[in-house]
């Protein structure tokens, strides 16, 4: 089992609709979650962190932790063609982050 | 203030020879990480620096790969000797801080391409 696991996609929305990621860990000591987006060739860069159980929103971004579930979403409300990237889910462990194989959005005009 | 910079962008070598990677974090930053995404898998963790110290090394592959960090700025990555499976993207990543959250706020470089032939 992975210790981070994505479904990779291609997951494509149309623009204007919410875009919904999901992620499952298998550590149940992880303490911090993240959302990273990485477009094609450029580096991950972080969007969302989250820590506490619940929904955290930042903009059209809102992550949502189930730690009892051990399931990590993010939700990107009106979704725009800029938002189409490949999205990598991670997660604390000691003093390392853990990535998923993230999973490639598409947004269509 | 510059980003994590790494050198060289792409790298092609053939099979036995030797490749150094180089990654400048940002400064100030003591955690340093090295990741390596090979084509359609995970990007995978290699090792993590607080410093010039080895704080987690579990994720290198073998005693092909050697990281340094003299003096706790900048790091380098020897594959000595390369095999075809090396070929990938490393990634290099600092963080100024490390609490017992551990934020992850990672500051990613563009990642180093290897080909090895």
């Amino acid at each position: 089992q992975k210790e981070v696991e994505q479904n990779s996609g291609p997951l494509s929305v149309p623009e204007g609709a919410i875009a919904s990621l999901n992620c499952t860990y298998s550590d149940r000591v992880s303490q911090s979650f993240f959302w990273y987006r990485q477009y094609s060739g450029k580096s991950p860069e972080l969007i969302m962190s989250i820590y506490s159980n619940g929904d955290k929103e930042d903009g059209r971004f809102t992550a949502q932790l189930n730690k009892a579930s051990q399931y990590v979403s993010l939700l990107i409300r009106d979704s725009q063609p800029s938002d189409s990237a490949t999205y990598l889910c991670a997660v604390s462990r000691a003093s390392k982050i853990i990535f998923g194989s993230g999973t490639r959005l598409s947004i269509r005009p | 203030e510059a980003g994590v910079t790494q050198f060289p962008s792409h790298s092609v070598i053939e099979k036995g020879q030797t490749v150094t990677l180089r990654c400048d974090p940002i400064s100030g930053h003591d955690n340093l990480y090295w990741y390596r995404r090979v084509m359609g898998k995970e990007i995978k963790f290699l090792l993590h620096f607080v410093k010039e110290s080895k704080q987690d090394e579990s994720g290198m592959p073998n005693n092909r790969f050697l990281a340094e960090r003299t003096g706790g700025t900048y790091s380098t990555l020897k594959v000595q000797p390369a095999e075809l499976e090396d070929s990938g993207v490393y990634f290099c990543a600092s963080s100024p801080y490390l609490d017992r959250r551990n934020t992850g706020e990672l500051f990613f470089g563009e990642g180093s391409r290897l080909t090895v032939l």
